[in-house]
């Protein structure tokens, strides 16, 4: 158990519906990261948030946003779905901001778009 | 958007045998190089950061070497072990905090 958590596990959706992923980093880690990971293709950086900041932007859709919130949860928010965007979504966390720092996985949410 | 290279694809080792991967990334945009253990159905676990040339590290049988000036790390496993079956991933992290994944190296550790 890496102690980060993300919710929910599973989420079923029809295509042009909006759903929100949820990540709680390891206590005392400010980072957030946020990785996609689709069928054909490997693991795509999305996002990084620091202390409620946003850091680095990857290869995150228009239709795509995430957030920090005070608490240090992270959400993704994903609208305008398509068949396309179903995929494995990874949040990670690290204790600083720069990429020198391990990063903990979480268990993964599971996005269907049908 | 950076390539980041490894290989083998696949590899499929007896019980004792020693191996070697390697992640190869554009040595111009390094700033530091992961490298994580996947096993199916669960999540990528750190095995390694890596930030200065000539670094090696160590956890157990497993460990690595970097050569940031010719762009490329090694990963080592010492004999091998079923339970060392996983997926082993490396990713490049460069000065902007973009991290770009290779697509693994799948072992198969045959008892």
């Amino acid at each position: 158990d890496s102690g980060v958590t993300q919710t929910p596990k599973h989420l079923i959706t029809a295509t042009g519906q909006r759903v929100t992923l949820r990540c709680s980093p390891r206590s005392g880690d400010l980072s957030v990261y946020w990785y996609q990971q689709s069928l054909d293709q490997g693991l795509q950086f999305l996002i990084q948030y620091y202390n409620g900041e946003e850091r680095a932007k990857g290869n995150i859709l228009e239709r795509f946003s995430a957030q920090q919130f005070p608490d240090l949860h992270s959400e993704l928010n994903l609208s305008s779905l398509e068949l396309g965007d179903s995929a494995l979504y990874f949040c990670a966390s690290s204790v600083g901001l720069a990429g020198e720092y391990e990063q903990y996985f979480g268990p993964g949410t599971r996005l269907t778009v049908t | 958007i950076l390539n980041v290279e490894q290989s083998p694809q696949s590899l499929h080792v007896q019980e004792g045998d020693s191996t070697n991967f390697t992640c190869s990334f554009p040595s111009s945009n390094f700033y530091a190089l992961h490298w994580y253990r996947w096993e199916t159905a669960k999540s990528p676990e750190a095995l390694f950061v890596m930030t200065l040339n000539g670094d090696e590290k160590k956890k157990g049988r497993i460990s690595a070497t970097l050569n940031t000036k010719e762009g490329y790390s090694y990963l080592y496993i010492k004999g091998s072990q079923p339970e060392d079956s996983a997926t082993y991933l490396c990713a490049l992290a460069d000065e902007g905090n973009q991290f770009y994944f290779g697509t693994g190296t799948s072992l198969t550790v045959i008892p």
